[in-house]
């Protein structure tokens, strides 16, 4: 399997800071990576795929970069909403599988 | 727009078997290139991908769950469903029904459903 290791696991933020995750593949995933923002109690709602496409509706301070084995999500001002949890994703091989998480919390 | 609902017992007794349906509306499970998993998280915990099923019929699983996992697709009902034998406390979950297109992320999810293995 391909393990996707996230960093940091929490993160602490106040509103307009520039915010930035990162997800290292243990292998690569030739940017078959996707982004997904998590709130309390509810689904996770896809962000970015192909590691740097914006999904339809996701505002643009949000963004996704990397190749290979290193992908970054970065939150360019961050706002009010945003608190949650992200995690990433590889769909280049099965078994699918996640990051861990990051959660980010207000300061 | 695409809605997806999960139903099923929401709790299980050790050793017995986890049934679930997603039913799939506004449009169709056939669609060419899309592909139709479950995906569950453990209270307070990550995400953990189960398995999925193609729009063609062809099933891929988790290894780690060995050969308990079943995804089936219904055409004629537009729904799919998850069968987990042999459930012990560790498949306590909320379980998700997830859709995406090859290439891309799973941009369609149903809102989860809580599935507790206690007796």
């Amino acid at each position: 399997d391909i393990q996707m290791t996230q960093s940091p696991s929490t993160l602490s933020a106040s509103v307009g800071d520039r915010v930035t995750i990162t997800c290292r593949a243990s292998q690569s995933i030739i940017s078959w990576l996707a982004w997904y923002q998590q709130k309390p109690g509810k689904a996770p709602k896809l962000l970015i795929y192909e590691a740097s496409t914006l999904e339809s509706g996701v505002p643009s301070r949000f963004s996704g970069s990397g190749s290979g084995t290193e992908y970054t999500l970065t939150i360019s001002s961050l706002q009010p909403d945003d608190f949650a949890t992200y995690y990433c994703q590889q769909y280049n091989t099965y078994p699918l599988t996640f990051g861990g998480g990051t959660e980010v919390e207000i300061k | 727009q695409l809605q997806m609902q999960e139903s099923g017992p929401g709790l299980v007794k050790p050793s017995e078997t986890l049934s679930l349906t997603c039913t799939v509306s506004g449009g169709s499970i056939t669609t060419y290139n899309s592909y139709w998993a479950w995906i569950r998280q453990p209270p307070g915990k990550g995400l953990e991908w189960i398995g999925c099923i193609s729009y063609a019929g062809s099933a891929y699983y988790n290894p780690s769950l060995n050969s308990r996992v079943t995804i089936s697709l219904d055409t004629s009902k537009s729904q799919f469903s998850l069968k987990l034998t042999s459930v012990t406390a560790a498949d306590t979950a909320v379980y998700y029904c997830a859709r995406r297109s090859r290439g891309r992320g799973y941009g369609y999810w149903g809102q989860g459903t809580l599935v507790t293995a206690s007796s």
